[in-house]
């Protein structure tokens, strides 16, 4: 079956650090792949789409690789900041090619 | 949250009740979605609807019934059918563009004792 997987444990990582999260995938051939950032009781926040065909992509302070052969994608956000902090969900399109599929999401907690 | 409305934010019901959860959307989007979050859990897809009219099971659509009349409103009721029905609700739309990702509304925490 398909599945994704998150690290379950939270990330705790020191202002200023580059922290790197991994969205890893089986037994899917995904056409693209999605970032998503989440606060405590709110909705999910779209960050960053990055396709099959591309290996990187940056947005200001956050870069997304892809690497179809490992089934992993890295999220990274470069000089880290308190604000940063919160749960970081990736997201795979659907054999339906419409709806997508989540991962559990991993908790980030940028420490001054 | 940018452009969808989910009514209210907090719901209690007691057991055995239908409860029917509000999602309005003035992003001119196709595509609308309803999700399911539990805690430490990612979200599970109950229904999507690509049109009006048009609506589609996701995961775990059982005890969960929609209606898609107008292309502004999602409805989702949820039945006394649904077992464990207690849970973060959050609807979604998609500009279907494919180069950008799902707009989500503030969600509904519902409390079902």
């Amino acid at each position: 079956s398909q599945k994704i997987e998150q690290n379950s444990e939270a990330l705790n990582i020191q202002e200023g650090k580059t922290a790197t999260l991994t969205c890893n995938y089986t037994n899917y051939s995904p056409a693209y792949l999605q970032w998503y950032r989440q606060d405590p009781g709110r909705g999910p926040v779209f960050l960053l789409l990055i396709r099959e065909n591309e290996k990187e992509k940056r947005k200001e302070r956050l870069k997304v690789t892809f690497d179809t052969t490992l089934k992993q994608s890295l999220f990274h956000i470069t000089a880290s900041q308190p604000a940063d902090s919160a749960t970081y969900l990736c997201a795979l399109d659907s054999d339906s090619g419409y709806a997508l599929n989540f991962g559990k999401g991993t908790s980030l907690l940028v420490t001054p | 949250d940018g452009g969808i409305t989910q009514s209210p934010k907090y719901l209690f019901r007691k057991e055995g009740q239908n409860v029917t959860l509000s999602c309005e959307q003035n992003l001119n989007h196709d595509a609308m979605y309803w999700y399911r979050q539990d805690p430490g859990q990612g979200l599970r897809l109950i229904y999507y609807s690509q049109i009006v009219n048009d609506f589609q099971k996701g995961d775990i659509a059982e005890g969960y019934s929609v209606s898609r009349e107008k292309k502004e409103s999602f409805p989702l009721t949820v039945t006394s059918a649904q077992k464990n029905p207690t849970a973060f609700y959050l609807c979604a739309t998609d500009p279907g563009t494919q180069v950008g990702g799902q707009y989500f509304g503030p969600g509904t925490r519902l409390t079902v004792t």
